[in-house]
């Protein structure tokens, strides 16, 4: 089944305690993202990549790193949470960028106390 | 950059009445406009995507959106709403830097 995966589903964490979040796509897909959702606010983008070792920044990067060492996997990683950012997090991956549909893994919600 | 509005963040209708959700964007160039639904506890699913060969675009589960360059609309349609179209709906456009803009959403009621 094509499908993005996305662990853990959920994530509890102390402030300034490393995490990361993975990602990973079964349908050879050039492009994957990072995206967080909060009320009101929809969907932002945080960090995005067309291909293997090309990364870009979306509208809201700060506080976040991700890389492309893989094709299928795109880890996002939080090296000094902050409880601003608590928040749903989602990855998706397309075929090639933007002229291209996405497809979106279950979210992954993150508490950061 | 873009941005995309959506009007009403809530939504409400019958069963069997018509579903008008508004989307507005920002771009003078046209992006490439897509309609996506979520459903609880769930990712976003496509539901349609304006390809530029008609300004009439259909989707899933009945759903269509009209592409109006000179308003810079994509409003999204359904004839006659389902107990089932209970949903947050979101409108996103990308441009040609390959970034992704959301709108805010809007959650839809139907109401028996």
């Amino acid at each position: 089944e094509a499908q993005v995966t996305q662990n853990p589903r959920y994530l509890i964490t102390v402030t300034g305690k490393k995490l990361t979040v993975t990602c990973s796509q079964n349908m050879n897909h050039e492009y994957m993202s990072w995206y967080r959702q909060d009320p009101g606010l929809g969907l932002r983008q945080i960090y995005y990549s067309m291909n293997v070792e090309v990364t870009d920044k979306g509208d809201v990067p700060e506080g976040y790193k991700v890389s492309r060492k893989e094709k299928r996997n795109f880890p996002l990683i939080l090296e000094s949470p902050s409880p601003n950012q608590t928040s749903l997090y989602f990855c998706a991956s397309s075929l090639s960028g933007g002229a291209s549909p996405l497809h979106f893994g279950n979210g992954t919600r993150l508490t950061v106390t | 950059a873009q941005s995309v509005t959506q009007l009403g963040s809530h939504v409400s209708v019958s069963e069997g009445a018509l579903v008008l959700l508004r989307c507005n964007y920002s771009s003078s160039v046209p992006p490439y406009l897509f309609w996506y639904v979520q459903y609880p506890n769930q990712g976003l699913q496509l539901l349609l995507k304006y390809t530029s060969a008609a300004t009439l675009v259909k989707g899933i589960n009945g759903f269509e959106a009209e592409f109006k360059k000179s308003e810079t609309s994509f409003h999204l349609t359904k004839p006659s709403a389902h107990m089932s179209d209970a949903a947050e709906y979101f409108c996103a456009v990308s441009d040609r830097l390959n970034k992704f803009y959301f709108g805010s959403g809007t959650k839809l009621n139907v109401k028996p």
